[in-house]
């Protein structure tokens, strides 16, 4: 079955410092593979998707996130982080019929 | 444009009980998908539908059911509540009958006492 592991439970940087989100895949075929952002009253919210071609896509909100076969990874980046940017992080991989999602990574900024 | 809207925003329920959820999609969106989130985790997926059809159903028990009606809302069920049953119940919309572009609402706070 296909799975997500997001091995960063918790990860804390400064304000306009660049971030890193680390997203390692489980599947023999190419994956369809997303990243949500969940924040407190705002709800989960899709921030970029890969289906197939280019590696780097780009998202909303200045994110952008790599795919790479040979280390089975979906890292989502962002050069410069904004306060507003704390939230939680969700890895995601999709089927015909569903939506299955990591464990997530909380986001803190510090100012 | 309104996005996917749930109700009640909040519920709670005794152990045993049944609960009702409901979740109305985007204007024009045929498809409607139910997860459950427990504090901490990330959601589970629980049932899909698509033109009032069954397209996918998730690990949970027989106690949790679902319709889709003729204008594309859905209601979920669940029968015989238990704690473990506390949890964040969110609904998503999308236009095919494929997850790939879900908008999902803010979602059903489930408290079972």
């Amino acid at each position: 079955a296909q799975s997500v592991t997001q091995p960063d439970i918790h990860i804390t940087v400064s304000e306009g410092a660049s971030l890193e989100l680390r997203c390692n895949y489980s599947y023999g075929a190419t994956p369809y593979l997303f990243w949500y952002v969940q924040s407190p009253g705002q709800g989960l919210q899709l921030l970029l998707k890969y289906f197939s071609g280019d590696t780097l896509v780009q998202g909303i909100k200045g994110f952008e996130a790599e795919f790479k076969r040979s280390q089975s990874s979906f890292n989502l980046r962002k050069p410069s982080v904004h306060w507003s940017d704390a939230a939680e992080y969700f890895c995601v991989t999709g089927t015909a019929s569903k939506l299955t999602f990591g464990t997530g990574t909380r986001l803190q900024v510090t100012l | 444009d309104a996005g996917v809207t749930q109700s009640p925003t909040h519920l709670i329920k005794t152990r045993g009980q049944q609960v009702t959820l409901r979740c109305s999609p985007i204007s024009g969106h045929k498809s409607v998908s139910w997860y459950q989130q427990v504090l901490g985790q990330g959601p589970q997926f629980i049932f899909q539908y698509y033109e009032k059809e069954e397209r996918g159903r998730g690990n949970f028990p027989d106690r949790f059911s679902a319709r889709q009606f003729p204008n594309y809302s859905s209601e979920l069920n669940v029968n015989a509540l238990l704690l473990g049953d506390s949890a964040l119940y969110l609904c998503a919309s999308s236009l095919k009958g494929n997850p790939y572009e879900q908008y999902f609402g803010p979602g059903t706070r489930l408290t079972v006492t």
